[in-house]
């Protein structure tokens, strides 16, 4: 039962352009989100999260927007450059501890930068 | 300020064997989360200790599995008797109380032949 699904495995995009990665949960009880960035042979890196009570976050480059009703998040990266090419993973949790409990993981969506 | 440090990075046994993973979290982190990673798949959670406390082990398999984080020393993440199927890229990482996300490990590839 995969309870946060990314359903593009790869995406491509041009340097310069925004890349947009998605991601869908079915569990309601699910309050904080987080994406990490992960690259070959390293461990994820924490790079934005949400909570439930928000509907947008942003960090620079990176924006995190939430859709509670349709139990949906997305990645902004405007502009993309090729330091981003990495597979990204969005999480889910429950609790009060801001993620820092159980994280629900999807399985990863591959980005890659073109230049 | 050292990140999280697991040891090995890499680690063949053969089946029936033990593997031992390391995780060392970042100074002043006082959780730890041990995560595995199938190939082509997320990760999935195991375990999430506190120094001598197992917070949650919802994750972990119900044999040949455990898990601990001693008052002094890494954690440590043991495997019975592996099998084949016990491959993949096994995570550990740390956070501090009401912080924002983990940070993880570079990870251990068990390999088991």
């Amino acid at each position: 039962d995969q309870q946060v699904k990314q359903n593009s495995p790869s995406l491509s995009v041009q340097e310069g352009r925004i890349s947009i990665l998605n991601c869908d949960y079915t569990n309601s009880m699910f309050d904080y989100f987080l994406w990490y960035k992960k690259y070959p042979a390293e461990g994820p890196t924490f790079l934005i999260s949400i909570s439930s009570i928000k509907d947008k976050n942003e960090d620079g480059r990176f924006t995190v927007f939430l859709n509670k009703s349709a139990k949906h998040l997305s990645l902004h990266i405007v502009p993309s450059q090729p330091g981003d090419s990495a597979v990204y993973f969005c999480a889910a949790s429950q609790g009060p501890n801001f993620g820092n409990e159980k994280l629900t993981f999807g399985t990863g969506t591959r980005l890659t930068i073109i230049p | 300020n050292a990140g999280v440090m697991q040891n090995p990075r890499h680690l063949v046994r053969r089946r029936g064997q033990e593997a031992r993973l390391r995780c060392s979290p970042m100074k002043g982190h006082s959780h730890v989360y041990w995560y595995r990673q199938l190939p082509e798949e997320g990760l999935k959670f195991m375990v999430y200790l506190q120094k001598e406390n197992i917070i949650d082990e919802s994750g972990m398999p119900k044999e040949r599995f455990s898990a601990e984080f001693p008052k002094e020393g890494p954690s440590i993440l043991r495997i019975q008797q592996v099998v084949r199927g016990d491959s993949a890229a096994y995570f550990c990482a740390s956070s501090r109380q009401g912080a924002d996300g983990y940070t993880f490990g570079s990870g251990t590839r068990l390999t088991v032949v």
